[in-house]
């Protein structure tokens, strides 16, 4: 099956640092999302993004999906933004469209 | 308020016990998912149904059962608990296949 493969694993950032996270898949997909789960275990949508770029804030995603990987921006990292960061990809099967999750990134932002 | 709400919160059962997870929806969407996420894991699907009276099987279906009688509810049912059903567990859904999948607050499963 498919493989989504996130970097890095672990992040720790300073309050009002930059970064970037990293999706890597293995086969052509449908769509891509990226989701924040919170401390909580609460899993936000952040981004639907099949291709190209969108912002929402201080968030933005770029998916180019001929060379198969998405990229998340987080700037002015606040400690709200800590939690853990999933990449899925959408791909068709037999039984109609799945989603698939990466590993996620853990990211804590610290005062 | 329109969302997905999933209870209880928590779950406690005994081993070989059926335990039945709720999750019902007000957003009119006609897909619903169920996902399993174990610690330091990624989400794994579990049923997914495109419409109602319709389901189909995920990556680890075995151990489980559904049934989608309504457009808002997608119960989840843990047949026989064993122990290693104990996670989280995650309700979602989407207005189609493939469009954008909203999650619930889960639904954690201890089997004892």
């Amino acid at each position: 099956g498919i493989q989504v493969e996130q970097s890095p694993p672990d992040l720790i950032l300073q309050e009002g640092a930059n970064s970037t996270l990293r999706c890597n898949f293995s086969d052509s997909v449908n769509n891509l999302q990226w989701f924040h789960q919170n401390p909580w275990g609460q899993l936000i949508n952040l981004f639907y993004i099949p291709s190209g770029t969108k912002q929402n804030g201080r968030l933005s995603a770029t998916t180019v999906a001929t060379e198969r990987y998405s990229l998340l921006y987080i700037s002015s990292s606040q400690t709200t933004d800590s939690g853990v960061y999933f990449c899925a990809v959408y791909i068709l099967t037999g039984g109609g469209n799945k989603l698939t999750f990466g590993t996620g990134t853990q990211l804590k932002v610290e005062l | 308020d329109g969302g997905i709400t999933q209870s209880p919160k928590y779950l406690f059962r005994k081993e070989g016990q059926n335990v039945t997870l709720s999750c019902e929806q007000n957003l009119n969407h006609d897909a619903m998912y169920w996902y399993r996420q174990d610690p330091g894991q990624g989400l794994r699907l579990i049923y997914y149904s495109q419409i109602v009276n319709d389901f189909q099987k995920g990556d680890i279906a075995e151990g489980y059962s559904v049934s989608r009688e309504k457009k808002e509810s997608f119960p989840l049912t843990v047949t026989s608990a064993q122990k290693n059903r104990t996670a989280f567990y995650l309700c979602a859904s989407s207005t189609a296949p493939g469009q954008s999948e909203y999650f619930g607050p889960g639904t954690r499963l201890t089997v004892l």
